[in-house]
């Protein structure tokens, strides 16, 4: 089993719609969870941190379930310039150390 | 630019030769992490340092691949005799040590094509 899983998508959705991403993670010794943005051979880049309670960033709300060890993304009246691939990253314990564990993304394309 | 830095951007080289990036992280990140991405995947953990030390390393990482933080600041990964599946974006990333600010910041990549 990979440490993390997402479906790959992508998921093709108009503007305006809500949409829904999930992650699991192998690992429920990991601490500190991301969700981050990557547009078209660009670096990945911060969306959000994700908290124990759940929080909400303007159109974006993230949550996390630890027992059942998933993440999810809540993206909310969605724009066309929302299409871009969306990596769950929790930090997953590798020896000593904490890493930030990347999955292989899921891609998101709005359509107008 | 306070970002993560990398050079080269981009580097074509033919097959069977060695190949070196460098990474200049955020200042005062003593954390430095190095990752390799193809196509269609999400970035692949390679290597781990928490200043000059090399904390981890992956296993899938083969005995072609070192690399080093001599002073704590700067890091570089240098790839010998390079294969055609080492083609990929190598990225770096940084952050800080506290519990409350680990976030990783990415610098843009270095392309790697080996023909």
């Amino acid at each position: 089993r990979k440490e993390v899983e997402q479906d790959p998508g992508p998921f093709n959705v108009p503007e305006g719609a809500t949409v829904a991403f999930n992650c699991t993670y192998s690992n429920s010794a990991s601490q500190s969870f991301f969700w981050y943005r990557q547009d078209c051979r660009k670096e990945p880049k911060l969306l959000m941190s994700v908290y124990s309670s759940g929080n909400e960033d303007g159109r974006f709300t993230a949550q996390l379930n630890r027992a059942s060890q998933y993440i999810s993304l809540l993206i909310r009246d969605s724009k066309l310039s929302d299409s871009a691939t969306y990596l769950c990253v929790p930090f997953i314990r590798k020896g000593g150390s904490y890493i930030p564990t990347f999955g292989r993304g899921t891609s998101l394309i709005v359509h107008p | 630019d306070t970002g993560v830095s990398q050079d080269p951007r981009h580097k074509i080289t033919k097959r069977g030769q060695n190949v070196t990036f460098r990474c200049d992280p955020i200042s005062e990140h003593n954390r430095l992490y190095w990752y390799r991405q193809t196509l269609g995947q999400g970035p692949e953990f390679l290597t781990y340092f928490q200043n000059e030390a090399q904390l981890e390393k992956s296993r899938l990482l083969s005995d072609r691949f070192s690399a080093e933080r001599p002073k704590g600041s700067f890091s570089t990964l240098e790839i010998q005799r390079t294969e055609q599946g080492d083609s990929a974006m190598y990225l770096c990333a940084s952050s800080t040590d506290s519990v409350s600010g680990n976030t990783i910041y990415f610098g843009e990549g270095s392309w790697l094509t080996v023909v």
